[in-house]
């Protein structure tokens, strides 16, 4: 069964310091991984996204992931943590070769920063 | 620039009593959905529509009926509400469904609470 896992609930980091979220996810083929991030009292936005070719995908806001199949993991990374990263964020996994239509979500890692 | 616009933004109902969820989308996508979000779950999936005309069951579309009154709008519909369904609900929507490598974007939100 289709199934993703972000291991750290929440993550404290400083201002400037470097971050990875983890997502390790369950997938019986090439699966499409999405990362959202949610602020506070808002809804989802799209992070970065990995469909296929280069394992390295970049994102918005300075955030990037890097997709390893030998490890199911598709970590997002961010070198220098900003106050306004302060958010939720959700690793997803959708694919082709089951059933379509469902994006399964990850409960999600809260990251607070510190100044 | 509106995306997807979900209404009301908050409401208290009593056990017992109906209500609708409204949603609408204006960037032309086939594809809605409506999920929910609890504390330690993630986002779980109600139901969807894959294209105007359908709906299918999501993880736990228990206690809820839909209707794609057409392609801009999804509604979402709570008949007798319990408090088990406190939670945040969002709408959104897909150019088609994730499965292909498709986006879904996200409403803001709507907060209920069954008192």
């Amino acid at each position: 069964a289709q199934s993703v896992t972000q291991p750290d609930i929440h993550i404290t980091v400083s201002e400037g310091a470097s971050l990875e979220l983890r997502c390790n996810y369950s997938y019986g083929a090439t699966p499409y991984l999405f990362w959202y991030v949610q602020s506070p009292g808002q809804g989802l936005q799209l992070l970065l996204k990995y469909f296929s070719g280069d394992t390295l995908v970049q994102g918005i806001k300075g955030f990037e992931a890097e997709f390893k199949r030998s490890q199911s993991s598709f970590n997002l990374r961010k070198p220098s943590v900003h106050w306004s990263d302060a958010a939720e964020y959700f690793c997803a996994v959708g694919g082709a070769r089951y059933n379509t239509d469902k994006l399964i979500f990850g409960t999600g890692t809260r990251l607070q920063v510190f100044p | 620039n509106a995306g997807v616009t979900q209404t009301p933004k908050f409401q208290v109902l009593k056990t017992g009593q109906s209500m609708t969820l409204q949603c609408a989308q204006d960037m032309n996508h086939n594809s809605m959905y409506w999920y929910r979000q609890d504390p330690g779950m993630g986002l779980r999936l109600i139901y969807y529509s894959a294209s105007e005309g359908t709906t299918d069951k999501g993880e736990v579309p228990n206690g809820y009926n839909v209707s794609r009154l057409n392609k801009r709008e999804f509604s979402l519909r709570l008949e007798s509400a319990a408090p088990s369904q406190t939670s945040v609900y969002f709408c959104a929507s897909s150019e088609s469904l994730p499965g292909a490598g498709n986006t879904i974007y996200f409403g803001e939100g709507s907060w209920l609470t069954v008192v």
